[in-house]
């Protein structure tokens, strides 16, 4: 079955730097790569989600790529708000299945 | 994006009692719902696949008897803790996908709600 990895489990950086953060996937089947941001306490948020047929998504300071051939996507992050700490999942949907597979968390802290 | 709401946001219950939580979509049909389970630092753990008008599909290793789960209708679903236990405490978040009107797989994010936090004294 699918398997997820995520890194790093945790990312510091200084307000206004970037954050990249990486999955790999071992399913080539799967084809919806979508990623969360949970805040403590609260249930995870989709902020923004890729296709297999697209290489690249980009919503204001948020961005995905995606690596079919080598099976890996990142996020990226730009110009970091210390609102943007949270835990970040990344997930992959194997073809034909409804399941969501999700890599084991990031904890991005920004620091003002 | 689409709205899940989930309720209760968090319960307390004396151990041996059944606790009922529910998901609902506000703004959209979701045919297939999905209940997960979070330990502390940990990523989500899916419990079992709720399908409108059918039986759920749980995930080895979870008591389908304990955890049970309703879908009644196209936006709402139930997750019953039956006869809870202090190690049934947890995170408990529900998702739903959004339907896929264009048929076929690989299409419908899934939205969650905001979760429950369930303590059991």
């Amino acid at each position: 079955g699918e398997n997820v990895e995520q890194h790093p489990s945790t990312l510091s950086v200084q307000e206004g730097d970037s954050a990249v953060i990486k999955c790999t996937y071992s399913d080539s089947a799967s084809n919806y790569f979508p990623w969360y941001k949970q805040e403590l306490g609260k249930g995870p948020q989709l902020i923004i989600d890729i296709r297999s047929n697209v290489g690249e998504k980009k919503d204001q300071r948020i961005a995905v790529t995606l690596n079919k051939t080598a099976k890996h996507f990142s996020l990226h992050i730009t110009e970091t708000q210390p609102e943007d700490s949270a835990v970040y999942f990344c997930a992959a949907r194997p073809r034909y299945t409804d399941k969501l597979i999700f890599g084991t968390g990031t904890r991005l802290q920004v620091f003002p | 994006g689409a709205v899940v709401s989930q309720h209760p946001s968090w319960v307390i219950c004396k151990s041996g009692t059944s606790v009922k939580i529910e998901c609902r979509s506000l703004d959209f049909q979701a045919t297939t719902m999905f209940w997960y389970r979070q330990f502390p630092k940990q990523s989500l753990m899916l419990m079992a696949t709720s399908n409108e008008g059918s039986k759920a599909t749980y995930e080895q290793g979870v008591e389908k008897d304990k955890f049970l789960i309703n879908h009644a209708s196209l936006t709402l679903s139930t997750l019953t803790v039956t006869s809870a236990h202090p190690e049934d405490s947890s995170f408990y978040i529900c998702s739903a996908r959004d339907r896929d009107l264009r048929g076929g797989r690989g299409h419908g994010e899934a939205f969650f709600g905001q979760g429950t936090r369930l303590t059991v004294v």
